[in-house]
């Protein structure tokens, strides 16, 4: 069992659409965070959100921590076809040792 | 280093046999930690050192899986008897201390096969 649910699990769109990915969990976190991943790399850290209801924005991307510090979404407004790659997001509970879901594998065709 | 460096990027290897996985992070991070990432997966954490200890080594998932950092900087993780199971991309990551909210630097991996 995950423990972190990330949806959609894959997502193909066209430039210039908006996206907006989910990552949900039954447990509190003190912290989570977004990784892009392109094939052959390692993960790239996007943000870290910290405070229930925080929101932050990185140009075309907005992210969001849930209240309850439970749950996150992505928002990718006019995707391009460089935001192709695999979106992770990764809890921190109390140890502080990062839990990944299982991403979502986005691609953005010209 | 600028980065994480991981060696070797690739290894082939045969059923049963040993191997190393080397990381180098980058220095003055005291905190190390291993993932294996699956074929459609996101990483699994394996284990993670702070300076010269490891710190938890609970994702490890067996006795075969060990890992080591002698002097707090270079880790290497050594897998004895290999399966074929074990093929995946094994990630080191760094930061300066754990719990970092600056993030975890990661390397580009080493993805080990296993035949």
């Amino acid at each position: 069992t995950q423990l972190l649910e990330q949806s959609p699990q894959f997502l193909s769109i066209q430039e210039g659409e908006n996206l907006t990915v989910y990552c949900n969990s039954s447990s509190v976190f003190s912290s989570l965070q977004w990784y892009r991943q392109e094939p052959g790399e390692g993960p790239v850290l996007l943000v870290t959100v910290v405070t229930g209801g925080e929101v932050k924005k990185l140009k075309r991307l907005t992210f969001q921590f849930g209240d309850a510090r439970k749950d996150s979404s992505l928002h990718i407004t006019a995707a391009q076809p460089g935001d192709t790659g695999l979106y992770l997001c990764a809890g921190a509970p109390g140890s502080y040792i990062p839990t990944f879901g299982r991403g979502t594998s986005l691609i953005v065709h010209p | 280093g600028a980065g994480v460096s991981q060696t070797p990027s690739n290894k082939v290897t045969e059923k049963g046999k040993y191997v190393e996985l080397r990381c180098d992070p980058i220095s003055g991070h005291t905190a190390l930690y291993w993932y294996r990432q699956s074929l459609g997966q996101g990483p699994e954490f394996l284990i993670y050192f702070q300076g010269t200890g490891a710190a938890d080594d609970s994702g490890l998932p067996n006795d075969r899986f060990f890992a080591v950092r002698p002097e707090g900087s270079v880790s290497t993780l050594k897998i004895q008897r290999t399966e074929r199971g074990d093929s995946a991309v094994y990630l080191c990551a760094s930061s300066l201390t754990h719990g970092a909210l600056g993030g975890y630097t990661f390397g580009s991996g080493t993805r080990l096969t296993v035949v």
